[in-house]
């Protein structure tokens, strides 16, 4: 399996503040980099797909960037409801996720 | 509309079997794969397998190959994940998605909670 490592595991933010997340990958997934975020008791949702593409109806503070081996998600000026645990997943071959993420109230 | 509807909680002993469905509508459910998810409690996401209705083509994640089956019934859009004797460390939700490399997992299922335990 591909292995994907995400950093920072967990990180203290504020409203407004500008928040970015990293993901290495183990090996080249070219741009088969997709980015979620999960909210306590729900299931994951899709924010960004193929390292950069916004899902619909996602809002356009959410951006994602690079291929090969590493990734960022940014959210440009963090609101109150983004606070959650974010994932990132290689879908170069079959599936492997990252970590997580968890936002925090600072 | 997609919609993935995942059967409800269930609660086991060990060495019980257990079967789960995730059933499919609004959609071509021959035509993406649906990946199955494990999350244990206040952990993250781990990929279990995946396989594609259309021809039941299946991959396990080496972490789980012999531990789960997963299966597909074309003819109903179901998909299923099964256990053949649980243990208390499959406590967890299981998710199903509906998967196509290049977008990723773009429906999910509610979840199915499966608690083990004597």
């Amino acid at each position: 399996d591909i292995q994907m490592t995400q950093s920072p595991s967990s990180l203290s933010t504020s409203v407004g503040d500008r928040v970015t997340i990293t993901c290495r990958a183990s090996q080249s997934i070219s741009s088969y980099l997709n980015w979620y975020q999960q909210k306590p008791g729900k299931a994951p949702k899709l924010l960004i797909y193929a390292a950069s593409s916004l899902q619909s109806g996602v809002p356009s503070r959410f951006s994602g960037s690079g291929s090969g081996t590493d990734f960022t998600l940014t959210i440009s000026s963090l609101q109150p409801e983004d606070f959650a645990t974010y994932y990132c997943q290689q879908s170069f071959t079959t599936v492997t996720f990252g970590q997580g993420t968890k936002v925090e109230i600072k | 509309e997609v919609q993935l509807v995942q059967s409800g909680a269930e609660v086991k002993k060990p060495g019980e079997s257990l079967k789960i469905s995730c059933k499919g509508s609004g959609y071509s459910f021959t035509s993406y794969w649906i990946v199955w998810v494990r999350q244990m409690p206040g952990k993250g996401l781990e990929w279990m397998g995946i396989i594609y209705p259309g021809d039941s083509d299946t991959r396990y994640s080496p972490s789980f190959q012999g531990q789960v089956i997963i299966s597909a019934d074309k003819s109903i859009s179901t998909a299923y994940l099964q256990w053949s004797s649980l243990k208390a460390s499959d406590t967890a939700m299981y998710y199903c998605a509906r998967h196509i490399a290049n977008i990723g997992s773009d429906y999910w299922g509610q979840g199915t909670l499966v608690t083990v335990s004597s």
